[in-house]
């Protein structure tokens, strides 16, 4: 069975900081992990998408490594805004999950202070 | 634009009573799911849908119902043995295959009353 863990469960910084958040996961057969953003209240936006064959991806400030072999993922927010605040969750897609499902990971509550 | 739209954004349910949770997209997207979100509890999976009138059973169905009638469309139905329903349920699509990510609505919340 695959367990997804975040942890801190919550992080606060100030402005301009680098964010790095971290996702652990016990089954390394993935097909790929997502990080999603979630703001209260609201659906998940995704971020990115990484396959099980990439080590990273990068969006604007954003950037995202996966170290298969070690279960873990980290997504790295560069110069963080007040904008910024929000919960991150990842996500992965099990090759021996059907229907494709993910498995959620609980979350990392954000909050960049001004 | 593409996307999935959720309706209701506000439920409200009494006692014994099923309410249906409406999801379309227009993404031409073959797969479909639902999920629940509690607090503290991350997202757990009711149903899945991969093609029209198929579905299977998430981690945690008992209580609720679908149908995949067209591509577009996947309701959820909470029927009055869902013991616990009040939650924010969040529907999903993709593209079929583990090369694509999921795409989300805006979610309802459905409480109780």
């Amino acid at each position: 069975k695959q367990e997804v863990t975040q942890i801190p469960a919550a992080l606060s910084v100030p402005e301009g900081e680098n964010l790095v958040l971290n996702c652990s996961f016990t089954d390394s057969a993935i097909y790929n992990l997502q990080w999603f953003r979630q703001d209260p209240g609201k659906g998940l936006t995704s971020l990115l998408l990484i396959q099980s064959s990439q080590r990273e991806q990068t969006s604007g400030r954003l950037n995202a490594s996966l170290d298969k072999s070690s279960g873990r993922s980290t997504l790295y927010i560069a110069a963080s805004q007040p904008g910024d605040s929000a919960t991150y969750l990842c996500a992965v897609m099990r090759i021996k999950a059907a229907g494709n499902k993910l498995t959620f990971g609980g979350g990392t509550r954000v909050l960049v202070k001004p | 634009d593409g996307g999935i739209t959720q309706s209701p954004k506000y439920l409200f349910r009494k006692e014994g009573q099923n309410v249906t949770l409406s999801c379309e997209q227009n993404l031409n997207h073959d797969a479909m799911y639902w999920y629940r979100q509690d607090p503290g509890q991350g997202l757990r999976l009711i149903y899945y849908s991969q093609i029209v009138n198929d579905f299977q059973k998430g981690d945690i169905a008992e209580g609720y119902s679908v149908s995949r009638e067209k591509k577009e469309s996947f309701p959820l139905t909470v029927t009055s043995a869902q013991k616990n329903p009040t939650a924010f349920y969040l529907c999903a699509s993709s593209l079929q295959g583990p090369n694509y990510g999921y795409t989300f609505g805006s979610g309802t919340r459905l409480t109780v009353v």
